[in-house]
């Protein structure tokens, strides 16, 4: 199966500081990848949608200026949390479509998510 | 706008005993729904989906859903619950019209199976 790899499954970090998220398809090229945001026992949030060589497009109320996100290549695309506050812990968890199928019936393969505790 | 509800913050099941988790949608088209599992930390799972055909969905774990069009519900349906299935169970809708394949989630059910 499609498999969606993140890095670092967890990460503490001071006030201020910038922390870099990334998310591989290890056995697929994905032209478009999201980015979510979980509180606990909630639903995922949308943040943004990326696509491979294009910017990122952003849901209504994420800053975009404070959640950098670059689709470098078709298996990887990064969010990077600058200067981060206590507010923007959280878990973030990516997806990615499988390119290989189209017309609507791909599935998002989500990855195992990352953990941010900012200080 | 697409949504979709579960109207159930938990479910409560005794190991070997039918589970039902429910799910509502609302879309303007044809919806393509989706079934998730998250378990404790981690991302989310898939379980099966619905595009076009046969109602009855077959998935992963011995998972089914039914998707019944005038009901505008796609429950979520085993048999027989094991304890390890309790987790996150999340539905999910996409509008056929949205070239990125965004998707909208429910609030999410957990299920909570006991020995």
């Amino acid at each position: 199966g499609a498999v969606v790899s993140q890095h670092p499954s967890w990460v503490i970090c001071k006030s201020g500081t910038s922390v870099k998220i990334e998310c591989r398809s290890l056995d697929f090229q994905a032209t478009t990848m999201f980015w979510y945001r979980q509180f606990p026992k909630q639903s995922l949030m949308l943040m943004a949608t990326s696509n491979e060589g294009s910017k990122a497009t952003y849901e209504q109320g994420v800053e975009k200026d404070k959640f950098l996100i670059n689709h470098a290549s078709l298996t990887l695309s990064t969010l990077t949390v600058t200067s981060a506050h206590p507010e923007d812990s959280s878990f973030y968890i990516c997806s990615a479509r499988d390119r290989r199928t189209s017309g609507g019936a791909e599935t998002q393969y989500f990855g195992p998510g990352t953990r941010l505790l900012v200080l | 706008a697409q949504s979709v509800a579960q109207p159930e913050d938990q479910v409560n099941v005794a190991e070997g005993n039918p589970l039902t988790v429910k799910c509502t949608y609302s879309v303007s088209g044809n919806p393509y729904l989706f079934w998730y599992v998250q378990y404790p930390n981690r991302g989310l799972q898939f379980l099966l989906k619905y595009i076009t055909g046969d109602n009855l969905v077959k998935g992963s774990y011995g998972f089914e859903a039914e998707f019944n069009k005038s009901q505008t519900s796609f429950h979520l349906k085993k048999p027989s619950a094991l304890v390890s299935d309790s987790a996150l169970y999340f539905c999910a809708v996409r509008d056929w019209k949205d070239s990125w394949g965004k998707l909208q989630f429910g609030a999410g059910t957990q299920v909570v199976v006991t020995p």
